[in-house]
């Protein structure tokens, strides 16, 4: 089945204590990307990377890393995070055909709370 | 960079009516403008999306429509079912090359009711 999968779906953490966020798609994508979601601020982009070894900062990259070593991985890094990244984090791939970015495909979303 | 507004925030119409969302984006290299739809507690799907080398693109019930001089599209969806309830986010990003590349911007979403 095609699919993104992220892990884990729920985490409850503390301020500074270090998290990864793993995000995987099976449809040999080369496009993936990270959005946080917050109420009445709609998605926000994190990073995106177009493919293997190449990654951009989104709109809101502030506090976040992300690596694309291998294409069907992009994880999500928060080295110390803060109660201001508690929210609900998606990630998602799409193909890039002829240079032209397509329907992006949305992983089941991973609900993070720091205090 | 690019950003995108979306009205209205919320919008309450009767089973059989039409529902229309805007949005307007700012930057003029924007030329894919996709739309999606998430229903409570699950992932945005997408629903239909437009390029800018085209005006309308209609799909059964939906339909976008694209002004790229006046810089915003809209969504619509005729004769609504309940089953239509859900958050509906507006999106745009630029194909071209270039520093935007790769970026994709959301509009702020509008919950759609739809009331038996």
């Amino acid at each position: 089945e095609a699919q993104v999968t992220q892990n884990p779906r729920y985490l409850i953490t503390v301020t500074g204590k270090k998290l990864t966020v793993t995000c995987s798609q099976n449809m040999n994508h080369e496009y993936m990307s990270w959005y946080r979601q917050d109420p009445g601020l709609g998605l926000r982009q994190i990073y995106y990377s177009m493919n293997v070894e190449v990654t951009d900062k989104g709109d809101v990259p502030e506090g976040y890393k992300v690596s694309r070593k291998e294409k069907r991985n992009f994880p999500l890094i928060l080295e110390s995070p803060s109660p201001n990244q508690t929210s609900l984090y998606f990630c998602a791939s799409s193909f890039v055909w002829e240079g032209l970015r397509n329907e992006q495909f949305f992983g089941p979303g991973t609900r993070l709370t720091v205090l | 960079g690019e950003n995108v507004e979306q009205h209205p925030s919320t919008l309450s119409v009767q089973e059989g009516d039409s529902a229309v969302i805007k949005c307007t984006y700012s930057d003029s290299a924007s030329n894919y403008f996709p739309w999606y739809k998430q229903e409570l507690g699950k992932r945005p799907q997408l629903i239909i999306d437009i390029r800018s080398n085209v005006g309308e693109k209609k799909d059964q019930r939906i339909a976008v429509t694209l002004n790229k001089t006046a810089k915003h599209f809209s969504l619509h969806i005729t004769e609504t079912q309940p089953e239509d309830s859900a958050v509906y986010f507006c999106a745009a990003t630029s194909n071209a090359g270039g520093t935007s590349y790769g970026k994709l911007t959301f509009g702020q979403g509008t919950i759609l009711t739809v009331h038996p």
